[in-house]
């Protein structure tokens, strides 16, 4: 149980154009979902935390406007890069708390964006 | 601002060895303290402590916490080359925001 899937796997794009990356808990309703990035040999940043219908909570030096994040539902979550430029590229990892298990945090299996 | 020190960042043995990795962390509003183990993709839970003193095993692997301290680690011991991976370390706050170490670079030769 307690599966995280994130669509799409990896993803390459030219500079300048927005890209939306997907994560669905697959057979439990999320309380909370979480986006994270991760540069090469860096570990997990914290970009923002969701609650579904509510707005997303940005970690300090992550701008909203360009990491645009929509929780329309407990099971599926979206962060769109708008106006992506190369130094976006990075791997983006989503995670879902569930509130029956204490919170553990289910991390999907991860997006790497290139941008060209 | 929360902070999570892991040591050392990078560590190399041979099959059978026992290792330890160890985790430092500063977090306000602490909670528990998570250690995963990343391989090519997301990271994978290996271990959830909240309470001082008490070891959580599974199989080879092994972790406790100190929280008086602000301490934990992470012991594997018998090495295999499946334990090849990235090892994380991350403290979790109320509203169960998690603050990750740097991660330890584990490569086990045969």
């Amino acid at each position: 149980g307690a599966v995280v899937s994130q669509h799409p796997s990896w993803v390459i794009c030219k500079s300048g154009t927005s890209v939306k990356i997907e994560c669905r808990s697959l057979d439990f309703q999320a309380t909370t979902m979480f986006w994270y990035r991760q540069f090469p040999k860096q570990s997990l940043m914290l970009m923002a935390t969701s609650n579904e219908g509510s707005k997303a909570t940005y970690e300090q030096g992550v701008e909203k406007d360009k990491f645009l994040i929509n929780h329309a539902s407990l099971t599926l979550s979206t962060l769109t890069v708008t106006s992506a430029h190369p130094e976006d590229s990075s791997f983006y990892i989503c995670s879902a708390s569930v509130r029956e298990t204490g919170d553990t945090q289910y991390f999907g299996p991860g997006t790497r964006l290139t941008v060209l | 601002e929360d902070k999570v020190v892991q040591s050392p960042l990078s560590l190399v043995v041979h099959e059978g060895d026992t290792v330890t990795l160890n985790c430092s962390y500063e977090v306000t509003n602490f909670r528990s303290l998570l250690w995963y183990k990343q391989e090519k993709k997301a990271p994978t839970f290996l271990f959830m402590l909240t309470s001082s003193g008490i070891e959580k095993k599974s199989g080879r692997l092994s972790s406790i916490l100190d929280k008086k301290e602000l301490f934990s680690i992470l012991n594997i011991t018998a090495t295999q080359t499946g334990d090849s991976a990235v090892y994380l370390c991350a403290g979790e706050t109320s509203g169960s925001r998690l603050t990750f170490g740097e991660g330890t670079q584990l490569t086990v030769n045969p």
